[in-house]
């Protein structure tokens, strides 16, 4: 299986603030990766996909970039309607595999 | 827009078989070249993929999971179903249903059920 690391795992910043992570695959994935936000309580949504595509309606503050093994997903301002959990997923290999997750909050 | 629903007992005993069902309203699970998933969440930890089933009915599991899952469509009721067997307390999660989207050589999960709790206990 491909092992997906994120960084960090949990992150507090202000409101406004630029924030990044960062998602790391075991092995080389070209762009097969997408991102996830989770509220708690909900069900994942997404976010990006292939890397740097944006989902329909998602809000031009969050990007993502990358290729290979190392990708980031960023958010240029941070709003409070963005706290959430923060999934990567790989989709070059079955099984299909999750990051950890990293948690963002307001401080 | 495509509407996802899971269904099934909250509470399964060990050993016993956890069988779940995916209704989808807003899309047909025979048309287009989605797949249909089956994700699960222990509380308080990350995302397992279990599985999917394309309209082919070809089938792809997590090997994690061994022989112990199947999923299954049935087309005329729109729906598509989970099973896992000889489940203990491990098994314990949340489990949503998906639609992956699937888009030459891209895929993802661009709809979720809302998820359901399933707890196996004695």
């Amino acid at each position: 299986d491909i092992q997906m690391t994120q960084s960090p795992s949990s992150l507090s910043a202000s409101v406004g603030d630029r924030v990044t992570i960062t998602c790391q695959a075991s092995q080389d994935i070209s762009s097969f990766l997408n991102w996830y936000q989770q509220k708690p309580g909900k069900a994942p949504k997404l976010l990006i996909y292939d890397a740097s595509n944006f989902e329909t309606g998602v809000p031009s503050r969050f990007s993502g970039s990358g290729s290979g093994t190392d990708f980031t997903f960023t958010i240029s301002s941070l709003q409070p309607e963005d706290i959430a959990t923060y999934y990567c997923q790989q989709y070059d290999n079955l099984p299909f595999t999750f990051g950890p997750g990293t948690k963002v909050d307001i401080k | 827009q495509v509407q996802l629903q899971e269904s099934g007992p909250g509470l399964v005993k060990p050993s016993q078989t956890l069988s779940l069902t995916c209704t989808v309203s807003g899309d047909s699970i025979s048309s287009g070249s989605h797949s249909w998933t089956w994700i699960r969440q222990p509380a308080g930890k990350g995302l397992e993929w279990l599985g999917r089933i394309l309209i082919s009915g070809s089938t792809n599991y997590n090997p994690s999971l061994k022989s112990r899952v199947s999923i299954s469509l049935d087309t005329s009721k729109n729906q598509f179903s989970l099973k896992l067997s000889s489940v203990t307390a491990a098994d314990t999660a949340v489990y949503y249903c998906a639609r992956g989207r699937r888009v030459e050589w891209i895929e993802f999960f661009d709809s979720w059920g809302q998820g359901t709790l399933v707890s196996v206990s004695s």
